[in-house]
């Protein structure tokens, strides 16, 4: 079974400053979905970026990017010129590729505060 | 473009009483997802609907959940017998076809007392 570990339960930032975001996950497959979900404070959860494990190339969305090492099994979202609106609980998930395998699997979430 | 709805938004029941929750998904998506999310966790796999058929459910389904989406439209999720233990967020999420995108509502915030 796939597990996805966040080992930051919690992490601030200064307004317009630039965090980073820690996701492990552990897998025995070669192809397989990441994703980045945002859930604001009493608001429903919303896809930030998505990485295909057969890409090389890092997944970017204006100002959120994705250190993807498959190798090491990492996947780490940085958020540059960090603003109000991105605190939020943020949650890592994994995606297998299997023929009808489409449950996302995520980590416990990392809470995220952006300070004024 | 609507968004997937959830109804109800928040439901308070006594253990032992029956609850059903609703889920709208967007329009012309044909794979709908339940997820289960308690205090300090993130959502946990329950059941996924491929228009009106259930292909996928997870062990954490009890005999005390089934999971429905007749028509392959909105789908409803059943709750027997309640237990504190349930209490959680029950959220919704659809996928359009050919995508590995899931798209969720807002949820279901259930309590038993």
């Amino acid at each position: 079974a796939q597990t996805v570990t966040q080992s930051q339960p919690e992490m601030s930032v200064q307004e317009a400053e630039t965090v980073t975001l820690s996701c492990t996950y552990d897998t025995s497959e070669n192809n397989y979905y990441l994703f980045w979900y945002k859930q604001p404070p009493s608001r429903q959860m919303i896809l930030v970026i998505r990485q295909e494990a057969y890409k090389q190339q890092n997944a970017t969305e204006n100002r959120f990017s994705v250190n993807f090492q498959k190798a090491a099994k990492s996947f780490s979202l940085k958020i540059s010129d960090s603003q109000l609106g991105d605190t939020a609980m943020y949650f890592c998930a994994f995606m297998g590729s299997g023929a009808g395998s489409y449950q996302l699997t995520f980590g416990k979430g990392t809470k995220l505060s952006v300070i004024p | 473009d609507t968004g997937v709805s959830q109804n109800p938004r928040h439901k308070i029941t006594k253990r032992g009483q029956n609850v059903t929750f609703r889920c709208d998904p967007i329009s012309e998506h044909n794979r709908l997802y339940w997820y289960r999310q308690t205090l300090g966790q993130g959502p946990e796999f329950l059941t996924y609907f491929q228009n009106e058929a259930q292909l996928e459910k997870s062990r954490l389904l009890s005999d005390r959940f089934s999971a429905e989406r007749p028509k392959g439209s909105f789908s409803t999720l059943e709750i027997q017998r309640t237990e504190q233990g349930d209490s959680a967020m029950y959220l919704c999420a659809s996928s359009p076809p050919l995508s590995y995108e899931q798209y969720f509502g807002p949820g279901t915030r259930l309590t038993v007392t």
